[in-house]
């Protein structure tokens, strides 16, 4: 059974950093393309950051470029994001999941974590 | 590649056919999913590339359309259908429809 799960959220003030992981099991998570999406408060899905099965190529939208930094550990079956400049725009629910790939370009999310909860406010 | 949902709430009775529609800015080449949300959890994937129903999920589920116009349509309505939907494009950047909140009559 795939499972990701998600840790590292919390409040945090504006202009500051915090560090997400999503542990992986129940499949080869070095084969997979991983990603964040986030959720607003009462608000639509935002993909936030994807990256390919060796962590050689990583891809964002305008809106964290420069800010977010995906990352991945195979040999722990571990998913990162550092989010640096952090504001209030960026409160949200964070999802780990995973993403299937075509051609080596980014697909569907077919599976989700639960999410974890990150606040910025002072 | 922007997406827009129609209806922005609908709902329907017990039994009956829903459709639900997602049209793009441009051309999806039918690279379109479709996510079902309950409250409080993460998005389930019902549908992928336009009509390719995911593993596990009911046969009332189907996907069509082709270009810009897509639509998810749920043969006969289950309680346990009621969540909000979203469709998702990843032809050219990897985009969200803002969803289409399904509610029993």
């Amino acid at each position: 059974e795939v499972q990701l799960v998600e840790s590292g959220g919390g409040l945090v003030q504006p202009g500051r950093s915090l560090k997400l992981s999503c542990a992986a099991s129940g499949f080869t998570f070095s084969n997979y393309y991983m990603a964040w999406v986030r959720q607003a408060p009462k608000k639509g899905l935002e993909w936030v950051a994807t990256i390919s099965t060796s962590g050689s190529r990583t891809y964002y939208p305008d809106s964290v470029k420069g800010r977010f930094t995906i990352s991945r550990d195979n040999a722990k079956s571990s998913l990162y994001l550092q989010m640096n400049s952090l504001k209030s725009e960026d409160t949200a629910t964070y999802y780990c999941a995973r993403q299937r790939r075509y051609n080596n370009y980014p697909h569907y999310f077919d599976y989700w974590g639960q999410g974890v909860m990150v606040t910025v406010s002072s | 590649i922007q997406l827009t949902q129609s209806p922005s709430l609908l709902s329907a009775s017990v039994g009956d056919r829903v459709t639900l529609s997602c049209k793009g800015s441009q051309n999806i080449n039918n690279y379109l999913a479709w996510y079902q949300q309950k409250l409080g959890e993460a998005p389930k994937l019902l549908i992928y590339n336009a009509n390719s129903l995911q593993t596990g999920i009911p046969s009332r589920f189907s996907g069509s359309g082709s270009g810009t116009d897509y639509t998810l349509t749920i043969s006969s309505l289950q309680p346990e259908d009621v969540a909000t939907y979203f469709c998702y494009q990843y032809n050219n950047g990897l985009t969200f429809g803002s969803g289409t909140k399904l509610e029993i009559k």
